[in-house]
């Protein structure tokens, strides 16, 4: 069974940075395309950042680029967020995902870690 | 960016019933363009993509249809484990971005 299991949300000052993890298991980690998505209260999703298998090659929206770095660690199965000069637009619930190996979908999705971004 | 518009944000049915969900792009995608399924408590779940293809493990009676800006997603008669949150999502160009959702709802 495919299980994502996101950590280390929290609430965080704005400015400040936070890392979050992503736990991988049920799958090869290092077949797969891997996201980050994250839907603020009340709000839709909003995509956040993609890498690629070896992690060379990575991606992300306008919203986050500069601030917002996704690593990922194939030996321990793990995807990683880490978020500088945060603000509190970035307050949001942040899922980690797997990419569908021929689209540009997502076809696993984590239960998602709180991030509140507040003085 | 391409816009994706969902333009209900609440439908209300019963089970049994059919209904569809919209989703207008603000530029064509093709048929580009994906549906998840979020319901209390669970993971987001891919259920079409390209438009109309079931991902393993959706069941029949979800469908998906349209081609260019505008898309439907149909849910024939309807189980009581369908209510729940639906997002389409465009996948033309990066950046990806989803519509606002629908809140499917039990009469």
């Amino acid at each position: 069974e495919v299980q994502l299991v996101e950590s280390g949300g929290g609430l965080v000052q704005p400015g400040r940075s936070l890392k979050l993890s992503c736990a991988a298991s049920g799958f090869t980690f290092s077949n797969y395309y891997m996201a980050w998505v994250r839907q603020a209260p009340k709000k839709g999703l909003e995509w956040v950042a993609t890498i690629s298998t070896s992690g060379s090659r990575t991606y992300y929206p306008d919203s986050v680029k500069g601030r917002f770095t996704i690593s990922r660690d194939n030996a321990k199965s793990s995807l990683y967020l880490q978020m500088n000069s945060l603000k509190s637009e970035d307050t949001a619930t942040y899922y980690c995902a797997r990419h569908s190996p021929w689209e540009d979908v997502m076809d696993a999705w984590g239960q998602g870690a709180s991030v509140t971004v507040s003085s | 960016d391409v816009q994706m518009t969902q333009s209900l944000s609440y439908l209300a049915a019963s089970p049994g019933e059919s209904v569809s969900i919209s989703c207008k792009a603000s530029k064509s995608i093709s048929n580009y363009l994906a549906w998840y399924q979020q319901k209390p408590g669970e993971a987001y779940k891919l259920l079409i993509y390209s438009g109309s293809t079931l991902q393993s493990g959706t069941p029949s009676r979800f469908s998906g249809s349209g081609s260019g800006t505008d898309f439907t997603l149909t849910i024939r008669s309807l189980e009581p484990e369908d209510f729940g949150l639906y997002y389409c999502q465009q996948y033309y160009e990066k950046p990806l971005t989803f519509g606002s959702g629908t809140k499917l709802e039990i009469k």
